[in-house]
């Protein structure tokens, strides 16, 4: 495992159905954390986990968005009822513990019909 | 509210030139910034970084210069080379260490041969 490992690549959802996105961060790392890149815009923070926990979670809209970092397994980021505007790409990044540096991954690219 | 701005959203340099890419902050607590460079289809990958105690770091033919008083910091890249086409995001965190990254909206930098 050479680095940030996500899943799918590309995500297509009608509207009103659940997208769930998988990351399993770099070897040794126990941070994740999620940022979505809408079009022609930035990376835009969304939450930070660590195994069993949210740390931060303070850039994921209130309604339809949840994420886990359970103790075995990958991280998941959920959309429940998908609309059009959750069209984006969706970066993971892990770091070990206290380092500033992120390693992300490809990113999940999640189109919405 | 853009609390990191990266004002060109494209740049093109000849190759073997200097290539300058801009970025400003309004935020004043940011004290921690860097500077990630993106390929199509991958994840931002990490370049470069300055606390806010320097004013210059330099790696190779990456440098990055910090002006706190104009809350303005740019990275130069020289000489320039094709691989560095690609778009750059500057990002910013209000302490090191800390997991959540504001990033800016990118400069897409097209180095010409």
């Amino acid at each position: 495992n050479a680095g940030v490992m996500q899943n799918p690549r590309h995500l297509v959802r009608r509207r009103g159905q659940e997208a769930r996105l998988r990351c399993s961060p770099m070897k040794g790392h126990s941070h994740v954390y999620w940022y979505r890149q809408l079009p022609e815009e930035g990376l835009k923070f969304m939450v930070y986990l660590q195994k069993e926990n949210i740390i931060d979670e303070s850039g994921m809209p209130k309604e339809r968005f949840s994420a886990e970092f359970p103790k075995e397994g990958p991280s998941i980021l959920r959309i429940q009822q998908v609309v059009r505007g959750d069209s984006a790409a969706y970066f993971c990044a892990s770091s070990p513990a206290g380092n500033q540096e992120l390693f992300f991954g490809e990113g999940s690219r999640l189109t919405v019909l | 509210d853009q609390q990191v701005k990266q004002n060109s959203p494209s740049l093109s340099v000849q190759e073997g030139r200097i290539s300058i890419l801009n970025c400003d902050y309004t935020n004043s607590m940011f004290d921690y910034f860097l500077w990630y460079k993106k390929y199509p289809a991958e994840g931002p990958t990490f370049l470069i970084s300055i606390s806010s105690i320097k004013d210059k770091n330099e790696d190779g033919r990456f440098t990055v210069f910090l002006n706190k008083s104009a809350k303005h910091l740019s990275l130069h890249i020289v000489p320039s080379q094709p691989g560095d086409s690609a778009v750059y995001f500057c990002a910013a965190s209000a302490r090191e260490g800390a997991q959540k990254l504001v990033f800016g909206q990118g400069t897409r930098l097209t180095i010409n041969p």
